[in-house]
């Protein structure tokens, strides 16, 4: 069955630095993959997706990669700061979309 | 675009009682909706997907007796915990799979407290 995995650990960085988070997929060929942030005591919300003939999309200082090759995908936070505090989920599309743990990003002051 | 609503944000009930959330997307049509549930630091658990007009698909160990859903509507959904008990105390979100098929859309979440 597919599988998403991401860094479980919490990711600390100092604010202005580039947060970068990893998520990496087996078992599935995706026609494209989502980020979605979630707060804590708040549903996910969606902020990406990219498709598999998109090697990178933008959309403010967000940046997402996506390698077929390597079967993974990456998020960029440029400039971060402390309110980009949360956790970061991927999602492969299928009927039942499949979603990663999420990794925790801590932008310190 | 593509909001999706959850009613109540929380609730407070007594043991034995039942508890119904409401799941409304509010500007597009969704022919699927899912329920989740999320215990603290944990991730998304998929209770059930819920199709407009047929039954819902129940994944494996969640009780269809206990967590009834309703999709009567393209832009309504309901999940009802019947006699609700303090293990159900959790934090409920809905989602509604937009029209174009590849995106879901999150509600707020419900947090429920079974006392």
């Amino acid at each position: 069955s597919q599988k998403i995995e991401q860094n479980s650990e919490a990711l600390n960085i100092q604010e202005g630095k580039t947060a970068t988070l990893t998520c990496n997929y087996t078992n599935y060929s995706p026609a494209y993959l989502q980020w979605y942030r979630q707060d804590p005591g708040r549903g996910p919300v969606f902020l990406l997706l990219i498709r598999e003939n998109e090697k990178e999309k933008r959309k403010e200082r967000l940046k997402v990669t996506f390698d077929t090759t390597l079967k993974q995908s990456l998020f960029h936070i440029t400039a971060s700061q402390p309110a980009d505090s949360a956790t970061y989920l991927c999602a492969l599309p299928s009927y039942i979309p499949t979603f990663g743990r999420g990794t925790s990003l801590i932008v310190h002051p | 675009g593509a909001v999706v609503s959850q009613h109540p944000s929380w609730v407070i009930c007594k043991s034995g009682t039942s508890v119904k959330i409401e799941c409304r997307s509010l500007d597009f049509q969704a022919t699927t909706m899912f329920w989740y549930r999320q215990f603290p630091k944990q991730s998304l658990m998929l209770m059930a997907t819920s199709n407009e007009g047929s039954k819902a698909t129940y994944e494996q160990g969640v009780e269809k007796d206990k967590f009834l859903i309703n999709h009567a509507s393209l832009t309504l959904s309901t999940l009802t915990v019947t006699s609700a008990h303090p293990e159900d105390s959790s934090f409920y979100i809905c989602s509604a799979r937009d029209p174009a098929g590849e995106t879901q859309y999150f509600g707020p979440g419900t947090r429920l407290l079974v006392l």
